[in-house]
């Protein structure tokens, strides 16, 4: 079974900090997938990566970087947080995007922002 | 990207067959069908996938008309674990191009 690990299940944060979320996937996965969820809103993509080093914005980028520096491991970096990225966070991959594959999902991380 | 429609919330009984229905007008060629079910404080986790017809596993079946406007998820003989949020997504998978809606939230009563 796909594994898609996220460091913190809850992180408490303070206005203004640099806020770092890890996420790890086990299946030599090529996509990886940052998204955030809101009541009311879904899931919204923020970034994705088909390879290492590589990324592409997603619907709502603004606030946010990535890094992907080896293929298994995805970050999500939060430049400045503010108190409106109090969020629940979500990471997923996906084998490739040639294949048909569907995304695995880690379990999130709930951030709040103080 | 094609824009999926589903109802917001359903009820049902232990062991009855759920069906929850959704609209993708917009469906294009290589576009596939995929549904999601995520319970309280957890990640989406994968249920079923279909290009057309009708696909089962251990778990669903998935009903496809010929012309890909909508699809039916069907859930057999339901029990309360299968309570949560079900989520139909339309678009190539692999890629970022699909959009997750707010999903049909299912609450199986006793």
């Amino acid at each position: 079974d796909v594994k898609v690990t996220q460091s913190s299940r809850y992180l408490v944060k303070r206005t203004g900090e640099k806020v770092f979320l890890e996420c790890v996937q086990d299946m030599d996965h090529e996509n990886m997938f940052w998204y955030r969820q809101d009541p009311g809103l879904g899931l919204r993509l923020i970034y994705f990566s088909y390879d290492v080093k590589m990324k592409e914005k997603g619907d709502i980028p603004e606030g946010y970087s990535v890094s992907r520096e080896k293929k298994e491991r995805f970050s999500l970096i939060l430049e400045s947080a503010s108190t409106n990225q109090t969020s629940m966070y979500l990471c997923a991959s996906s084998l490739s995007r040639v294949i048909a594959q569907p995304q695995h999902f880690g379990d999130g991380t709930r951030l709040s922002i103080l | 990207l094609a824009k999926t429609t589903q109802p917001i919330s359903m009820d049902s009984y232990e062991g009855q067959e759920v069906n929850i229905t959704c609209s993708h007008n917009n469906i294009a060629t290589n576009d596939y069908i995929t549904w999601y079910q995520q319970f309280p404080s957890q990640g989406p986790r994968f249920i079923i996938q279909g290009y057309k017809t009708k696909v089962t596993n251990e778990v669903a079946s998935l009903f496809i008309p010929a012309d890909r406007k909508s699809s039916t998820l069907s859930l057999p003989r339901v029990s309360l674990s299968d309570t949560a949020v079900y989520y139909c997504l339309v678009g190539v998978p692999g890629t970022y191009k699909y959009i997750f809606g707010t999903g049909t939230r299912l609450k199986v009563l006793a």
